[in-house]
């Protein structure tokens, strides 16, 4: 069935060190993989996707790979900062049904 | 990206009765889609809502409990009926950019009391 699976579900990590959120998806015909960061009380927010006709994307602090093969792809935060603080989600297009697939979510809390 | 309005922004419901919650897009949109947010969890995909047919529902979900109208390309509706305290959540509308990806509403959080 249409499933990802998101790890670690909580990560703690000191100020200036790297985080990295895992994912892996069921459908190998998916194609699309955004990465959603979500405040406390506010909405999901995309902070970076990427497609499968690419294996690695940047935007400055964060990154995004991507194992077809393998069906996993990472977000990597370096420099990590007290405001990347938050609950941060990976989805997964299913390609039948052309719907967004969401991972269970990795509370991530930078200490300083 | 597209501005996606929602209200209520919040309620504060009793059990057995039904709220219906609106969603506003600045721009038209083919494809409109509900979200759940339990407490602590993460999204689940109630509905797709598409302009002049009816709504898809992913499994679980019922038209019964969740009616969905879709009248226009810029605006829709969901019900949530015959609440009950398990039905407490985070509402979320959502629309697809040009580029596929996707926009979420500041979102409607329900209790039920």
């Amino acid at each position: 069935g249409e499933n990802v699976e998101q790890h670690p579900s909580t990560l703690s990590v000191q100020e200036g060190d790297s985080a990295v959120i895992k994912c892996t998806y069921s459908d190998s015909a998916s194609n699309y993989f955004p990465w959603y960061k979500q405040e406390l009380g506010k909405r999901p927010q995309l902070i970076i996707d990427i497609r499968s006709n690419v294996g690695e994307k940047k935007d400055q602090r964060i990154a995004v790979t991507l194992n077809k093969t393998a069906k996993h792809f990472s977000l990597h935060i370096t420099e990590t900062q007290p405001e990347d603080s938050a609950v941060y989600f990976c989805a997964a297009m299913f390609q039948g049904a052309q719907k967004l697939v969401f991972g269970q979510g990795t509370r991530l809390t930078i200490n300083p | 990206s597209a501005v996606i309005s929602q209200k209520p922004s919040r309620d504060i419901c009793q059990r057995g009765t039904s709220l219906t919650i609106q969603c506003q897009v600045d721009s038209q949109v083919t494809m409109m889609f509900w979200y759940r947010q339990q407490p602590g969890q993460s999204l689940t995909l109630i509905a797709t809502a598409n302009q002049g047919s009816e709504a898809t529902y992913e499994s679980g979900f019922v038209i019964d409990k969740f009616p969905i109208s879709r009248p226009n390309l810029t605006f829709s509706t969901l019900t949530v009926s015959n609440m009950s305290p398990e039905d407490s959540s985070i509402y979320l509308c959502s629309v697809t950019g040009a580029a596929g990806e996707l926009f979420f509403g500041e979102g409607s959080r329900l209790t039920v009391l």
